[in-house]
């Protein structure tokens, strides 16, 4: 299976922060990486697919980069909404898989 | 609008079997592949099943494997989770997702199994 391996676990921010975070796989997946927010009590919410494409209505301070095994998630201007863990997932190949997950919190 | 409503989770006991159901609205069901994803409580996502739109091909984890069944009747728009065997390890919140080809546009809310003597 491939093993996505997300960093940091968790981060202390500040509203306005520029957030970066990585995920790493443990073998080529191409361009199919998706990220996830998922806020307390909520069910997951698709904001990032393969790799660098925003999905509907996603505002733009969400960016993806990255391609084969690095990949990145990058909130260019964090706002108090975006307090959430966000997940990694590789849709490369059954079984898919996810990140550990990076939880923001406010500093 | 896309609805997948997740229903039939509780408490069971180890060893014992339980059914979930998604009904799904809002999309033409049948043409699109549906899995189940589990959440344990203060834990990460679990893939854990996928299942054909037309039912002709199905995955598992390995955690799952043998133990889970997934299955699909495109005439009531609903996807089912049959689980057998539960363990402590399968407390969790299961979601159902549809895939847009690969990634989860749409979840449910998800319905909670608890597993427990």
């Amino acid at each position: 299976d491939i093993v996505m391996t997300q960093s940091p676990t968790s981060m202390s921010i500040s509203v306005g922060d520029r957030v970066t975070m990585n995920c790493k796989a443990s073998q080529n997946v191409g361009s199919n990486v998706d990220w996830y927010q998922q806020k307390t009590g909520q069910s997951p919410k698709l904001l990032i697919y393969k790799a660098s494409n925003r999905y509907t209505g996603v505002p733009d301070r969400f960016t993806g980069s990255g391609s084969g095994t690095d990949f990145t998630f990058t909130i260019s201007n964090m706002q108090a909404e975006d307090l959430a863990v966000y997940y990694c997932m590789q849709s490369n190949s059954y079984p898919y898989t996810f990140g550990a997950g990076t939880k923001l919190e406010l500093k | 609008e896309v609805q997948l409503v997740e229903s039939g989770g509780g408490l069971v006991q180890p060893g014992s079997s339980l059914k979930l159901s998604c009904v799904a609205s809002g999309f033409t069901f049948s043409s699109y592949n549906m899995h189940w994803i589990r959440q344990a409580p203060k834990k990460g996502l679990e893939w854990i099943a996928l299942i054909y739109y037309d039912s002709s091909n199905k995955y598992y984890a390995d955690s799952v494997k043998g133990r889970f069944t997934i299955s699909r009747d495109n005439s009531k728009n609903t996807l089912y989770l049959e689980m057998n065997s539960l363990r402590s390890e399968d407390t969790a919140m299961y979601y159902c997702a549809k895939t847009n080809p690969n990634w989860f546009a749409y979840w449910g809310q998800g319905t909670l199994v608890t597993v427990s003597s």
